[in-house]
């Protein structure tokens, strides 16, 4: 079945470092790909997305692209901030939105 | 706008015992998830349902789980009778018709369910 591979965490960075969390995935068809996080104490929110091959989700100064010849979506961001610190999940679903699938987080840290 | 409301949002209760929790979803969303999250570990759907209808309670342990969405709007979820390894956030989420497209699914708080 389809699933969601996604670096082990703890990841601990300092202010304005560079961050990348990997993840990878195996799906038959055509998934749509998502990065949510948790805030601590708070609900899982979408933070970015992309529905097909090639295309870039961003938000908040994070980035990802949907790379269908490495099945990966890595989550980047050029300078990370204490407020990022949270649990970051990759997921995917068919092209319905029907299921979602996580990976099973990261939790990021970073410290001024 | 008010987003996906779950209560309660913590739980403590003996082995054995039934548990029951609830969700609202945003107002004019159809489709309703309820996901398991255990420790360190993302969430897994549990079921889902279009409107009323249930289209995949495969997860489901039915054994000993039942959800239910009456009128199609608020759904409850229960587990009778509870055991230690039950112990986890229940998680809920909603959203419009995933029929058209790929749509984004929000999600509420949670309730964290501790068995002892």
């Amino acid at each position: 079945g389809d699933s969601v591979t996604q670096m082990e965490g703890p990841v601990t960075l300092s202010e304005e470092a560079f961050l990348t969390i990997n993840c990878t995935y195996t799906a038959t068809g055509y998934p749509s790909l998502f990065w949510y996080v948790q805030y601590p104490g708070e609900g899982l929110q979408l933070l970015l997305k992309a529905t097909k091959a090639d295309d870039k989700g961003s938000n908040k100064g994070f980035e990802a692209t949907y790379r269908k010849e490495t099945t990966s979506f890595h989550l980047e961001k050029g300078s990370v901030q204490v407020s990022d610190s949270a649990v970051y999940f990759c997921a995917l679903s068919d092209r319905y939105g029907n299921k979602l699938v996580f990976g099973a987080g990261t939790i990021l840290r970073v410290k001024s | 706008e008010a987003g996906v409301v779950q209560s309660p949002r913590y739980k403590i209760i003996e082995k054995k015992q039934p548990v029951a929790f609830w969700c609202n979803p945003i107002s004019g969303h159809n489709t309703l998830y309820w996901y398991l999250q255990n420790l360190g570990q993302g969430p897994e759907l549990l079921i889902r349902y279009e409107n009323e209808e249930a289209v995949d309670d495969s997860q489901l342990p039915k054994d000993r789980f039942s959800a239910e969405r009456l009128k199609g709007v608020d759904s409850t979820l229960k587990i009778q009778p509870a055991e230690l390894g039950d112990s986890a956030v229940y998680l809920c989420a909603s959203s419009l018709d995933g029929r058209e497209g790929s749509t984004e699914a929000f999600f509420g708080q949670g309730t964290r369910l501790t068995v002892v």
